[in-house]
């Protein structure tokens, strides 16, 4: 079945790093993304990464995926108040002829001092 | 600026009463999409468009209805058989080859609020 997994919150003080953690089901999956949300927008591509990747790095983002326990983890690095929102998980499946993402339901990342 | 425009961003709805929502792109994509926000839960997609004059129902079509006539324009109608409507509504499109394996990048819009009075 389609089903993409988060955890709900995170909460990390300002300047630590932030790992946000992902489980997917699609194993034919060939790009996992991570959108951001701010409140009462839409989403944002913050990266995507390749299934035949291990690892993508983005300036203060690093993506990691683990393809034989199906499992992708954002890493925010010196993590900032501007960093607070919600972070979606998403994968793509081909179905219907066309690829279709599947998303988790979001873990919000708060940011105290 | 290319982008997508939604409207209204806030929009209240009377029991029996259908609304529209509006979404427009002027970045030449193909394909569109509608999708449904609930607190706590993903994106939930209710009907995408991959080209004009066409388009499918995604996961959860009943009671919304959708027309594309033009390639830039994709409005959602929220009709009163959907009996639960009170959602955040988001557009996105993408540069979309139909069957291929490719990076499908989407791009939303800033979201409508739909709340029953």
């Amino acid at each position: 079945g389609e089903d993409v997994e988060q955890s709900l919150f995170l909460s990390v003080r300002e300047g630590d790093s932030s790992v946000i953690n992902c489980t997917y089901t699609d194993s034919s999956s060939t790009y996992l993304y991570w959108y951001k949300q701010e409140p009462g927008a839409g989403l944002q591509l913050l990266t995507y990464i390749f299934s035949n990747m291990d690892m993508k790095q983005d300036q203060r983002l690093t993506v990691l995926l683990n393809k034989k326990d199906k499992h992708l983890s954002l890493r925010i690095a010196d993590t900032q108040t501007g960093d607070s929102a919600i972070y979606f998980c998403a994968e793509s499946m081909f179905s219907g002829g066309y690829n279709k993402l599947i998303f988790g339901a979001g873990t919000r990342l708060a940011v105290h001092p | 600026d290319g982008g997508i425009t939604q409207s209204p961003k806030y929009l209240f709805r009377k029991e029996g009463q259908n609304v529209t929502l509006s979404c427009e792109q002027n970045l030449n994509h193909d394909a569109m999409y509608w999708y449904r926000q609930d607190p706590g839960q993903g994106l939930r997609l209710i009907y995408y468009s991959q080209i004009v004059n066409d388009f499918q129902k995604g996961d959860i079509a009943e009671g919304y209805s959708v027309s594309r006539e033009k390639k830039e324009s994709f409005p959602l109608t929220v009709t009163s058989a959907q009996k639960n409507p009170t959602a955040f509504y988001l557009c996105a499109s993408s540069i979309q080859a139909r069957g291929s394996f490719g990076n499908e990048k989407l791009f939303f819009g800033s979201g409508t609020q739909l709340s029953v009075l």
